[in-house]
């Protein structure tokens, strides 16, 4: 079963900063967080990964706070070429969590607005 | 290098037939995994190899079968295809750290009918 919960959808505007959170109560102490972009009739493209704190790429940002219960995925200056599902992962089956590491949640629908 | 590899790209198929979706990395990834989408879905896990000769099942394995026989390979086998098979198959493979996907196929769209 997937140990994340997501908001549906969510809505913005060009320009703006665009924060997705992802619930994972149940998080182990060596699972990792992932977060990936599905555009319509493409496979998804893996977007950043973390553990802990904070992770920054060209892309996105990645906040986890200490607790881990929980992660923000933040997208600068979105356009309207952001436009996806966002999926958050959460487990590492190398550590007995099997198929629950690579099952994914139902996904956030973002939809940005000129 | 060309990634994941997905063969085909699209599929009819009748209700009965057998067949075999291709998956081939080439980026000497340990893991590889199968997904179906169907339409307005998210992802779900059909089966996933943590390296050669090791599979294991996913949460909708019934009624397909893989084998991870190289590292770079990595079928989807549908036994006896049912119209409630129709659906999109991506192929992902990691190396990383909690061997989460990394990188997917374009996907198979593949039609039961």
């Amino acid at each position: 079963l997937a140990k994340t919960t997501q908001p549906i959808s969510m809505d913005s505007y060009e320009g703006q900063e665009v924060n997705i959170t992802c619930s994972h109560n149940n998080i182990a102490t060596n699972d990792y967080i992932t977060w990936y972009q599905q555009f319509p009739s493409q496979g998804p493209r893996f977007i950043i990964q973390g553990y802990k704190t904070k992770v920054t790429n060209e892309v996105a940002s990645l906040f986890i706070p200490a607790d881990r219960k929980s992660s923000t995925l933040s997208l600068p200056r979105v356009s309207l070429s952001d436009t996806a599902v966002y999926y958050c992962l959460v487990g590492d089956i190398r550590s007995g969590g099997g198929a629950d590491g690579l099952t994914f949640g139902k996904g956030t629908h973002l939809i940005i607005q000129p | 290098n060309a990634g994941v590899t997905q063969t085909p790209k699209f599929q009819v198929l009748k209700t009965g037939q057998s067949m075999t979706l291709q998956c081939a990395q080439d980026m000497n990834h340990e893991y590889m995994s199968w997904y179906r989408q169907d339409p307005g879905m998210g992802l779900r896990l059909i089966h996933y190899s943590v390296g050669a000769g090791i599979t294991d099942q996913g949460e909708v394995p019934n009624g397909y079968n893989v084998s991870r026989s190289t590292t770079e390979d990595f079928p989807l086998r549908l036994l006896s295809a049912a119209p409630s098979q129709t659906s999109v198959y991506f192929c992902a493979s990691s190396y990383s750290i909690g061997a989460q996907p990394q990188h997917f196929g374009d996907g198979t769209r593949l039609s039961i009918l």
